[in-house]
Parts: structure tokens; C-alpha cells; sequence
């Protein structure tokens, strides 16, 4: 089973501000890093999917950037709102079918 | 709208009972996943399948067994040999080339009463 940690496990943040987080995985065998988004009661949603060292994703107030030689990725969420409350999971693929996952970072974003 | 059906929702065990969980999709996604959470863990695979009539035992495959039977069929069946089953079960499936990326259900959670 491979390492994937996330952290920190949890945080509180005020709407209106911006925040960060960061998934850490093994540097070698790399093929990919996914982002998933998992809001209560729903299902993972994909985020992004993420290949080479140095790629800088974005979806509207939530981007992400990968380091693949240090073996780290960071999500940050400009401008947070309540709609942003929900477990963010990462997911490192060394492209042999199977996904390791952290155990999520989880935002609650206060009105 | 394509996607992955997951049921029941909520399971509940009889100790010494075999259940199984059902996954369904209409993606025509050729893989397919079980994955197991536990509080304060990542989602750890349990079987996959890369195509029909054949499947691969995850990281934790003990007391549990699988079939792929239909591309769109993936049930998982939680036997009296997994010693602590109560757990939320989360099923999965992917594409390749540009539908690559997991699509998941929305879950079943067992307890064992």
C-alpha cells in the first residue's frame, strides 16, 4: 500500500478567505495525481487530473499545482464559500489500474 | 445521465451472513472498483476488474469476493470471513484515453448488528 498523506486533516475557514492544503505522495513511479471533491451524502466528484511536474490546474475558485520531484501537490480555494464545505481527497495513480488514497483534508467554510 | 448506482444504501448484518452490494453503470467503462473507508483512513481497494470474466484481488481481499459477469455489473459480496465489516463501501469505475478518471457511486454502508 502506498503513502498518501493529506494535511492537515482538517480546517475551519471564514468565508470570503482563501485557503491551501497539501496531498504528499511517492515520487517515483509516478503516471498521475487526481483531486476529487466529496461532499456529504453525494458521491467523489472528479476535480482534477493532474501529469506533469510543474502543471497548474483550474476550475473556477479552486486550482491546483503538482510537483512530481518532491512528490507533493497543493489545492487552494480563493475566496471560500459555504458551497466549498466538503472532503477533498487525493489520489496518487503509478498507471497500474489502482489509485492510493489519502484520507482527505476536510474544509468547513463558516458564513 | 450516465453514471453508478450503488444498493442498498444502508445494510445491515446479521454476524455469520453473507451479503452482497451492487454496482451498476452505464458508462461503458471497461474498469471497475470496490473500495472500503473507515473513519480517519483513505479509501483502500478491495477487487478490481480491467474487463469481464476477469478480476484482481486490492490490498485488503480477505473475506470478500467479487464477479464480473456484465461490463456493467460489479457486485461485491462481504462473506462471514471478513472479521470486521461495517464500513462504508464505495464502488467505482473508469474509462481510458480522454475518459480516463474515476466516476464513483455514492456508497453503501454496512453495520454488522
Amino acid at each position: 500500500i502506498l503513502n498518501v498523506e493529506q494535511s492537515p486533516q482538517s480546517l475551519h475557514v471564514q468565508e470570503g478567505d482563501s485557503t491551501n492544503f497539501t496531498c504528499s505522495f511517492p515520487s517515483s513511479n509516478f503516471y498521475a495525481l487526481h483531486w476529487y471533491r466529496w461532499e456529504t451524502a453525494k458521491s467523489p466528484e472528479a476535480l482534477f487530473v493532474m501529469t506533469l511536474n510543474g502543471d497548474e490546474k483550474k476550475k473556477g475558485r479552486i486550482s491546483a499545482t503538482l510537483n512530481t520531484k518532491e512528490g507533493y501537490s497543493y489545492l487552494y480555494i480563493k475566496g471560500s464559500q459555504p458551497e466549498d464545505s466538503a472532503t477533498y481527497l487525493c489520489a496518487f495513480d503509478p498507471n497500474d489500474y489502482k489509485l492510493s488514497f489519502g484520507a482527505g483534508t476536510t474544509v468547513t467554510v463558516r458564513a | 445521465d450516465g453514471g453508478i448506482t450503488q444498493s442498498p444504501k444502508y445494510l445491515f448484518r446479521k454476524e455469520g451472513q453473507n451479503v452482497t452490494l451492487s454496482c451498476e453503470q452505464n458508462l461503458n467503462h471497461d474498469a471497475m472498483y470496490w473500495y472500503r473507508q473507515d473513519p480517519g483512513q483513505g479509501l483502500r481497494l478491495i477487487y478490481y476488474s480491467q474487463i469481464v470474466n476477469d478480476f484482481q484481488k486490492g490490498d485488503i481481499a480477505e473475506g470478500y469476493s467479487v464477479s464480473r459477469e456484465k461490463k456493467e455489473s460489479f457486485p461485491l459480496t462481504v462473506t462471514s470471513a471478513q472479521k470486521n465489516p461495517t464500513a462504508f463501501y464505495l464502488c467505482a469505475s473508469t474509462g481510458e484515453g480522454e475518459n480516463y478518471g474515476y466516476t464513483f457511486g455514492s456508497g453503501t454502508r454496512l453495520t454488522v448488528v
